[in-house]
C-alpha cells in the first residue's frame, strides 16, 4: 500500500527543473507532499485533493491524476534551498483519516 | 502554519530504561495526534494514532505495551518507550492536524526526537 516514488534521487544544477512522481496501487483521496532536510522533521509543502485543482508553493507545484492514481511534484528553477528528501503521503484509510503512509522518498540535491 | 513541538529533541539512555517523549500543539488544539518512527535513510512509518480522551490505536506490528501513548489534553500527547533496547533507537516524530474533518486539513510535524539506546 506504500506509494511508490520516482526517481529515487535527483541531482540538479541551480535553476534547473525536476519532476518527482508518486504512484499508488489504491484509489487516492488526497496526496500530501513534504520536504525533509537531514536530521529535521518533514515540512509541509502542499496537499492535493481528489477533484481539486493543481496546487503551488512558491516555485513548486503539484498535480493529482485521480484516474492514474498518481501525483507529480514540479520543481521549477530549483534553488539551493530545495535540496532535501521529498516524501509523498497518502491517506491509509479510504477517506480523510489523517493516517498517512509515505513513499520511500526522493532525494534531491541542488548544486551551485 | 501551525506549530508542533517535541521534547526532548535528543535522548540517550541505557538498555532497559524507559523514555518519555512529549508532543505539544502550541497554537491549536489537536484531538488527534500521530506518532511516526523513522530509521536512517528510510521513510516515516506510522506507529499509532493518539486520541484525546480515549485509547490510542496502533498500526500492525507495533507493540502497544512497549510504546505507551497518552493523550492527556487537547494539546499534549506523550509516547513512552518502555524497557528500551538498542533496536528501538530511531527518530520519533509526532504530528497533528490543525483542522480535522475539513478536506484541506494539514498535518504538521514536530521537530522529532532522536532516541539512542546504548
Amino acid at each position: 500500500q506504500q506509494p511508490v516514488q520516482s526517481p529515487q534521487a535527483v541531482i540538479l544544477r541551480e535553476g534547473e527543473d525536476a519532476v518527482i512522481n508518486c504512484s499508488s496501487s489504491k484509489a487516492l483521496y488526497s496526496v500530501h507532499w513534504y520536504r525533509q532536510k537531514h536530521g529535521e522533521a518533514p515540512v509541509f509543502l502542499m496537499i492535493l485533493l481528489k477533484g481539486g485543482e493543481q496546487m503551488r508553493h512558491e516555485k513548486i507545484s503539484a498535480s493529482f491524476n485521480e484516474k492514474k492514481q498518481q501525483s507529480s511534484l514540479y520543481l521549477t528553477a530549483s534553488q539551493l534551498s530545495y535540496s532535501g528528501t521529498y516524501f509523498c503521503g497518502t491517506d491509509l484509510g479510504s477517506g480523510n483519516t489523517g493516517k498517512l503512509i509515505f513513499g520511500q522518498g526522493t532525494t534531491l540535491q541542488v548544486k551551485p | 502554519g501551525a506549530v508542533v513541538s517535541q521534547h526532548p529533541s535528543r535522548v540517550i539512555c541505557k538498555s532497559g530504561t524507559s523514555v518519555k517523549i512529549e508532543c505539544r500543539s502550541l497554537d491549536f488544539q489537536a484531538t488527534t495526534m500521530f506518532w511516526y518512527r523513522q530509521f536512517p535513510k528510510q521513510s516515516l512509518m506510522l506507529m499509532a494514532t493518539s486520541n484525546e480522551g480515549s485509547k490510542a490505536t496502533y498500526e500492525q506490528g507495533v507493540e502497544k505495551d512497549k510504546f505507551l501513548i497518552n493523550h492527556a489534553s487537547l494539546t499534549l500527547s506523550t509516547l513512552t518507550v518502555t524497557s528500551a533496547h538498542p533496536e528501538d533507537s530511531s527518530f520519533y516524530i509526532c504530528s497533528a492536524r490543525d483542522s480535522p474533518g475539513l478536506s484541506t486539513d494539514t498535518q504538521y510535524f514536530g521537530p522529532g526526537t532522536r532516541l539512542t539506546v546504548l
